[in-house]
């Protein structure tokens, strides 16, 4: 079975930076592309950054442009998401997902607050 | 990268039908065949119902059934179920972005 689990949330100041971490297994890491999406409290689901399969693509919203960047390790099945610059705005959970052109598999997400 | 338009909400009897429609434009829904569509419970993360515009993911009943028409697709609930109350969100891939739906809460009466 697949499995995304996430970590690295947490209570972080405005402007301060965070990295998230999503450890995958079951599947074969290396040959799926990778997304974040997040959801803050209440609202709904949120697009935040694509990485194809061998990294040599990575896509980003608007709202998070020029400041997260989101990077891989297939030697240790990891997906990365690293969030510079953190706003109020950017409080919500963020789920790891599994790309093929539709969102197939989720992780249970980590929850980022951004609040001094 | 504008987010697709759906109903906020829709509500209906055991047993009825009822149709969320989702909303987008010929960059994204009108585009292509990437239209997916997730269903989410409180408290947990999405599960994907609906890809390709009307594919179905193993485990997902044949009562749910998608479609699209120009820049709209829909996803047809027929049979309603008490479970499956809850939110559900629409998904276009465009190319360069991703886009979702705002989200429907769907009320089993």
């Amino acid at each position: 079975d697949v499995q995304l689990v996430e970590s690295g949330g947490g209570l972080v100041q405005p402007g301060r930076s965070l990295r998230l971490s999503c450890a995958a297994s079951g599947f074969t890491f290396s040959t799926y592309a990778m997304n974040w999406v997040r959801q803050a409290p209440g609202k709904g689901l949120e697009w935040v950054a694509a990485i194809s399969a061998s990294a040599d693509t990575t896509l980003y919203a608007d709202s998070v442009k020029g400041r997260c960047s989101i990077s891989r390790d297939n030697s240790k099945s990891t997906l990365y998401l690293q969030m510079d610059s953190l706003r109020a705005e950017d409080t919500a959970i963020y789920y790891c997902t599994k790309w093929v052109y539709w969102f197939e598999s989720w992780g249970q997400g980590t929850l980022v607050t951004v609040s001094s | 990268q504008s987010a697709l338009t759906q109903p906020r909400s829709v509500s209906g009897s055991p047993g009825q039908s009822v149709t969320i429609s989702c909303t987008g434009t010929r960059s994204n829904v009108g585009n292509n065949k990437y239209v997916s569509w997730y269903r989410q419970h409180p408290g947990k993360a999405p599960k994907l119902i609906m890809f390709d515009v009307s594919e179905r993911p193993s485990g997902v009943p044949d009562r749910l059934s998608g479609s699209k028409s120009g820049n709209t697709a829909s996803l047809t609930i027929s049979g309603l179920q008490a479970d499956d109350e809850g939110d559900y969100y629409c998904c276009s891939y465009a190319g360069t972005y991703v886009v979702f739906g705002g989200g429907t809460e769907l009320t089993v009466l």
